[in-house]
């Protein structure tokens, strides 16, 4: 699996959006890039995944660049309790059910009143 | 998220003891997973089952058991709980592996062995 490159850590404004970054630069065509949050004290929750198109749903959107070697998730109007941890993972489409999510360092997104 | 609840929510054990912690969901998601998660080395696979029966091991599964009786419950046994195991476990589920790895987490089983 690609290696992903995220900032430690980011601050966003009360209601302002909140764009976090994802390099992964040795993508290969047949990986996904996924995007899971894990909030303090809780597991781990998937917010979006994409290959090449952006994509959007109820929580977020989803911008990968054209080349695919780097992609932003995007929160609209982030609120306080989208304080947490956000992971970027990419993978490749497998049916292996033995596959296990790899969860790097992350970005620690502060989001301030 | 897939209606997932892990029993229980915290458990302080001593070394030695057997310890058993169960994950419940609601969904009839057919895979079923069991992670650990450490300072340092993120989530980590331990078991888990691609069915009523059936289940494999993942990268950390020495010291531990399972089992998965019912498609809605995967327990997770500890056979002789060391301190090396205190650690936060997490169960999730995923519908079928279609290619996609849309997994979801329950809420998590913090223990800590003395």
């Amino acid at each position: 699996d690609a290696k992903t490159t995220q900032p430690p850590s980011m601050d966003c404004a009360e209601g302002r959006a909140a764009n976090l970054p994802c390099n992964h630069s040795t993508i290969s065509g047949n990986e996904y890039v996924y995007w899971y949050r894990q909030i303090h004290s809780q597991g781990p929750q998937y917010i979006i995944h994409g290959l090449k198109n952006n994509e959007t749903n109820e929580m977020a959107s989803l911008i990968i660049t054209e080349d695919r070697k780097s992609s932003t998730l995007i929160l609209p109007h982030a609120t306080l309790r989208d304080t947490a941890v956000y992971y970027c993972i990419v993978r490749v489409a497998t049916n292996n059910a033995g596959n296990m999510l790899t969860f790097g360092g992350g970005t620690r997104l502060m989001v301030k009143p | 998220d897939a209606g997932i609840t892990q029993s229980p929510r915290h458990k302080v054990t001593e070394t030695g003891t057997p310890v058993t912690l169960r994950c419940h969901q609601t969904e009839n998601h057919r895979y079923m997973y069991w992670y650990r998660q450490d300072p340092g080395h993120g989530l980590r696979l331990i078991h888990y089952s691609y069915g009523v029966k059936d289940t494999d091991k993942g990268e950390v599964s020495d010291g531990y058991s399972v089992s998965r009786s019912k498609t809605e419950d995967f327990l997770l046994t500890l056979e002789s709980a060391t301190s090396s195991q205190t650690s936060v476990y997490f169960c999730a589920t995923k519908t079928q592996p279609s290619g996609q790895e849309t997994q979801y987490f329950g809420p998590g089983t913090r223990l800590l062995v003395l």
